[in-house]
């Protein structure tokens, strides 16, 4: 299996566009994660999916970020408008069963919006 | 106080060394724990679960204390290859499910 698949590895962006982040999972996994990394806040769970059903969305930080799950082998975060302080690595995870597994991270996406 | 909390190091040892990270949490009612490792610029990886009976693989010990509620990583005869950041993760399930990692602890082993 291929892992975890991100899209794209490095965007660059100026303030105000809109960042679309794609995610791939591992075929089988029921749950899907997504997550931001920075310095200061270390790593944080945006959201996460079961089934392609949004399950707890209490860690998106504004009404700016949106994710969806159209089917089981994609996922989007979107960012729009994006801001400087959106400045950070994103990452996507799976999971096959239940949340007590394993979770499988993609590669990241490192955003800089200027 | 935070949910998790680790010591951010960085930990600076020889190789050949022993050393020991703690990880605490707050939520008494936290279900399943894990080491995960990062390298730099790369993903986070698991390195291990842990359970509540204390599980070994290789070099690497992994405790739980519930009722002091911390977990921990032992790493024995380190090598230069075992510098990174160990990320403490704890799973909350009471109410819906929460996946909370620590800010990590660095690690540098030298030759």
């Amino acid at each position: 299996d291929a892992g975890v698949i991100q899209s794209p590895r490095h965007e660059v962006t100026e303030m105000g566009q809109e960042v679309t982040l794609r995610c791939k999972p591992i075929s089988g996994h029921d749950y899907l994660f997504w997550y931001r990394q920075t310095m200061m806040r270390g790593l944080e769970l945006l959201i996460y999916f079961n089934n392609n059903v949004p399950i707890d969305d209490s860690g998106m930080p504004e009404d700016r970020f949106s994710a969806k799950m159209p089917n089981a082998s994609f996922s989007t975060l979107k960012i729009q408008p994006s801001e400087p302080r959106d400045s950070a690595v994103y990452f996507c995870a799976s999971s096959l069963r239940t949340f007590a597994d394993t979770q499988y991270f993609g590669p990241g996406t490192r955003l800089t919006v200027l | 106080r935070k949910e998790v909390e680790q010591d951010p190091g960085p930990f600076n040892v020889p190789e050949g060394a022993t050393v020991a990270f703690n990880c605490t949490y707050s939520n008494s009612a936290s279900q399943s724990f894990f080491w995960y490792r990062q390298d730099c610029r790369k993903e986070p990886k698991l390195l291990m679960s842990v359970y509540s009976s204390g599980n070994e693989d290789g070099r690497f010990t992994a405790q739980l204390n519930r009722a002091s509620q911390y977990i921990s990583l032992l790493i024995r005869d380190s090598k230069l290859s075992d510098s990174a950041t160990y990320l403490c993760v704890v799973n909350e399930g009471t109410g819906g499910f929460k996946t909370i990692f620590g800010a990590g602890t660095r690690l540098f082993v030298k030759a």
